[in-house]
């Protein structure tokens, strides 16, 4: 693979159940992060990894957690989904926190 | 707090020359990025300025006033494939990028 990929594509899913969302790089980026974008409003950050090993949360984080045990893998869990969560999810990595960003190709998401 | 603003939705002619505006106000900066985002697709980056003045990148230019917290992303001799949402962004003091909704251009023959 080159770039970023995601999985699934798209989803159903009942509430209540858990889902976690894959992301995988193969540019060694250090830096990597979750979006959702919702209809008429910007891109917004839920969590963030600026190297392996750590994690930081973004401006929306409730409701959803993330881990990075290596460089090239950034899941995104939501363990209880709700259907506020609807929405596209994008990952997204760089070199650097002050780099610019490569995005997946997303993943919908529809939440019951 | 934070605010990204940008033209909901702008309509130009193939062939023409379009300017899309961005104002924000953050907390801190460091950076502006242009983002084109095709329907159903990622966003893909444009430009990135630091510095006040006029980035050119062949068809596409980037402005950007710090002291005015302005930018502009000018797209000159418009394709049909240029039709796709601009999303501006803003890297905060903790290199956190704050976007913009995104202007949805739309390009007429």
């Amino acid at each position: 693979i080159a770039g970023i990929t995601q999985a699934p594509t798209s989803q159903i899913l009942a509430a209540g159940r858990r889902m976690t969302l894959r992301c995988t790089q193969d540019m060694r980026h250090n830096a990597m992060y979750w979006y959702r974008q919702d209809l008429g409003l910007g891109l917004r950050l839920i969590h963030y990894s600026n190297t392996a090993g750590t994690t930081g949360k973004g401006e929306v984080p409730d409701g959803y957690s993330v881990s990075r045990a290596n460089t090239d893998d950034f899941p995104l869990t939501l363990a209880s989904a709700v259907p506020s969560q609807t929405s596209v999810y994008f990952c997204a990595s760089s070199d650097d926190s002050y780099n610019e960003q490569f995005f997946g190709p997303g993943t919908r998401l529809t939440v019951l | 707090g934070q605010n990204i603003d940008q033209p909901t939705e702008m309509t130009a002619t193939e062939g023409a020359i379009v300017q899309i505006n961005c104002t924000y106000q953050t907390s801190g900066f460091n950076g502006l990025f242009w983002y084109q985002q095709h329907a159903g697709e990622a966003p893909t980056f444009l430009s990135y300025n630091v510095l006040d003045g006029l980035e050119e990148k062949g068809r596409f230019s980037s402005f950007l006033s710090r002291s005015k917290g302005y930018s502009y992303l000018l797209l000159k001799e418009l394709q049909m494939k240029d039709s796709a949402s601009y999303l501006c962004a803003v890297a905060d003091s903790n290199y956190q990028l704050i976007w913009g909704a995104g202007t949805k251009l739309i390009i007429k023959p």
